[in-house]
């Protein structure tokens, strides 16, 4: 069966300091994979989508940016967080881009900018 | 404009009784599917159920069920028998077939609480 890893789970960081948050999926191969937003009590806001290795595209523009270095792999990376960074960041995969098919979700990390 | 709309904020269930959280989508794609996640208080999205655009029946899944009304463009999900660990929020989302991205648009969410 599928997992998806995210990393750390929670991470609270100074203004101006660098963002690396990790995700992972095991038991499938070339997955679409996804980086949400949600802000405190409010629904998730798409970020970064992925459909192969290098390959990132970017739905709202942000401080932040993302990398799939690997098939499994999807990073999130911030060079200069700002107070607005602050949220709870999903990482999510599926099997495809057509209508039917269902996100799986991570963990979540939550990340508080001081 | 895609858009889904919850409209409940927050609700309350007795335990064993039958709950609806509402949900309105806005799409002028022929070709959607309608997605149901519950997010405990730990944070983790947990897929419920999905309806597609085309699907003739109401989608079904242990206690959960989703009332499709396409002409409405609602798709209200209902659980049934209700048990303490339903309390959570639930969104709605949905995926169209025009989107290049894939991406869920999801609504504001409803908190559900059950009460013992």
């Amino acid at each position: 069966s599928q997992t998806i890893h995210q990393w750390p789970a929670t991470l609270v960081q100074p203004v101006g300091s660098p963002l690396s948050l990790e995700c992972t999926v095991e038991g499938t191969s070339n997955p679409n994979l996804y980086w949400y937003r949600q802000a405190a009590g409010r629904g998730l806001q798409l970020l970064f989508y992925s459909v192969g290795i290098g390959q990132i595209s970017s739905e709202v523009p942000q401080n932040l940016s993302a990398s799939r270095p690997q098939d499994r792999q999807f990073i999130l990376s911030s060079k200069k967080l700002l107070l607005s960074d602050s949220g709870f960041y999903l990482c999510a995969w599926g099997p495809g881009q057509g209508p039917g098919e269902t996100q799986y979700f991570g963990p979540g990390t939550r990340l508080l900018v001081l | 404009a895609q858009k889904i709309t919850q409209t409940q904020p927050g609700m309350f269930v007795q335990e064993k009784e039958a709950v609806t959280l509402d949900c309105t989508y806005d799409t002028s794609d022929p070709s959607y599917g309608l997605f149901w996640y519950k997010q405990p208080s730990s944070g983790e999205m947990i897929f419920l159920i999905y309806q597609g655009s085309y699907d003739q029946q109401n989608a079904t899944e242990g206690r959960y069920s989703l009332n499709f009304q396409k002409a409405r463009k609602s798709a209200n999900l209902v659980i049934s028998a209700s048990q303490l660990g339903d309390s959570a929020m639930y969104f709605c989302a949905m995926r169209t077939g025009s989107s290049n991205t894939g991406k869920l648009i999801f609504g504001q969410g409803t908190t559900l609480q059950v009460k013992p």
